[in-house]
């Protein structure tokens, strides 16, 4: 079966230090892979998203990036946090090419940048 | 216009209740449409996929209509266990790209 891995649960960073967040799918390839971020009280907002290594798409534009380094793994960075990038980040990942293609989340990191 | 809306709530319902939700989608293209629901602090998870004849579940019934580009979501005799913030979401063809409305917050009550 399939399983995705994200982490950290939690995280607390100062303002300006970097960020690095990972995810890792398992039982499956070529998988579609997402970034997502939910504000406290909010939905969830697309930020990135991929079709396959090295293929990113960014869906806003803010100081995070992403990164696909192998087919299953996707990675979400920042150089310098902002306050504004508190907030729920989630990881996704859904199969392509079918007719229904829902997404499964990981269980999420709740960052904190005070 | 946002890509998917829904109304945000909080629904506050008596159990036993019927209560409705429904999402709009502003891309006619859409292919694929799902209703999740997400716990507090929670990973959302999926509820069920919404078939273009209307699908049913148990105590829960999602419809399309593609027409008006609304889905919908029906639950009966709700249960306190029901109460969770209900997410719609939206994809175009093999699941790229899935939108996801901001959730609606049900709240059941004994």
């Amino acid at each position: 079966s399939q399983t995705i891995h994200q982490w950290p649960a939690t995280l607390v960073q100062p303002v300006g230090s970097p960020l690095s967040l990972e995810c890792t799918v398992e039982g499956t390839s070529n998988p579609n892979l997402y970034w997502y971020r939910q504000a406290a009280g909010r939905g969830l907002q697309l930020l990135f998203y991929s079709v396959g290594i090295g293929q990113i798409s960014s869906e806003v534009p803010q100081n995070l990036s992403a990164s696909r380094p192998q087919d299953r793994q996707f990675i979400l960075s920042s150089k310098k946090l902002l306050l504004s990038d508190s907030g729920f980040y989630l990881c996704a990942w859904s199969v392509k090419g079918q007719g229904e293609a829902e997404a499964f989340f990981g269980q999420g990191t709740r960052l904190t940048v005070v | 216009r946002k890509e998917v809306e829904q109304d945000p709530g909080p629904f506050n319902v008596p159990e036993g209740a019927t209560v409705a939700f429904n999402c709009t989608y502003s891309n006619s293209a859409s292919q694929s449409f799902f209703w999740y629901r997400q716990d507090c602090r929670k990973e959302p998870k999926l509820l069920m996929s919404v078939y273009s004849s209307g699908n049913e579940d148990g105590r829960f019934t999602a419809q399309l209509n593609r027409a008006s580009q609304y889905i919908s979501l029906l639950i009966r005799d709700s249960k306190l266990s029901d109460s969770a913030t209900y997410l719609c979401a939206v994809a175009n063809t093999g699941g790229f790209k899935t939108i996801f409305g901001a959730g609606t917050r049900l709240f059941v009550k004994a």
